[in-house]
């Protein structure tokens, strides 16, 4: 079974400062991992995936994140906040199949 | 490149009244997910299709929400009747599943349903 856990429902971040959002899965087979942001009134967009190859897998706006087996973990981080990265942040596994698991959110404030 | 499309974008309807939402998927995309998402509970898959067929609607919270794909290139929710508890944002999200494909879901701007 395949499941998402993503520490902290809110974030506070001074501008400039680094972002770290916190997610750690489960998963029965080697897992697709996503990181998604949801802007106020918006759907979800991709900010970015692990499938396979490079752990270190960089995303759109400056996000990155890493697959570490070891920890079941894909922490997403951006080394310097922006006031345009206060948004909701859902991290989800695939087990490879069509089943998406999405973690519970986290919501990112950015503070002046 | 059109995304997901959906409509209405936002809803306000009476208890009791029925209701239909839709969504268009990407084109070529073979597979399309009906999500909810509450302050309460978060974001929840409701229902999902491969080739137009449901495959698992065990999210569906009860006999009075159905969801169809008549083909391809169209999706319906349906809440009949529908209640104040199911007041929330509705997503359509779809993929491509299949071969090299790594089944990445993109999603519509949601349905901002309100039964009062």
């Amino acid at each position: 079974a395949q499941s998402v856990t993503q520490l902290g429902s809110h974030v506070s971040v001074s501008e400039g400062a680094l972002v770290l959002l916190r997610c750690n899965y489960s998963s029965s087979v080697p897992p697709y991992l996503f990181w998604y942001v949801q802007y106020p009134n918006q759907g979800l967009q991709l900010l970015l995936k692990y499938t396979t190859g490079a752990t270190l897998v960089k995303g759109i706006n400056g996000f990155e994140a890493e697959f570490k087996k070891s920890e079941t973990s894909f922490h997403l981080t951006k080394p310097s906040a922006h006031m345009s990265d206060a948004a909701e942040y859902f991290c989800a596994v695939s087990d490879r199949g069509n089943q998406f698991y999405f973690g519970t959110g986290t919501s990112l404030t950015v503070i002046p | 490149d059109a995304g997901v499309i959906q409509s209405p974008r936002h809803e306000v309807t009476e208890m009791g009244q029925e209701v239909t939402l839709r969504c268009k998927p990407i084109s070529g995309h073979n597979s399309l997910f009906w999500y909810r998402q509450t302050m309460m509970r978060g974001l929840e898959l409701l229902i999902y299709f491969n080739n137009n067929v449901p495959i698992d609607d065990s999210g569906m919270p009860e006999d009075r929400f159905s969801a169809k794909m008549p083909n391809a290139s169209f999706s319906t929710l349906k809440i009949q009747p529908s209640e104040p508890r199911d007041s929330a944002v509705y997503f359509c999200a779809s993929n491509r599943r299949g071969t090299g494909a790594y089944n990445e879901q993109f999603f519509g701007p949601g349905t901002r349903l309100t039964v009062l």
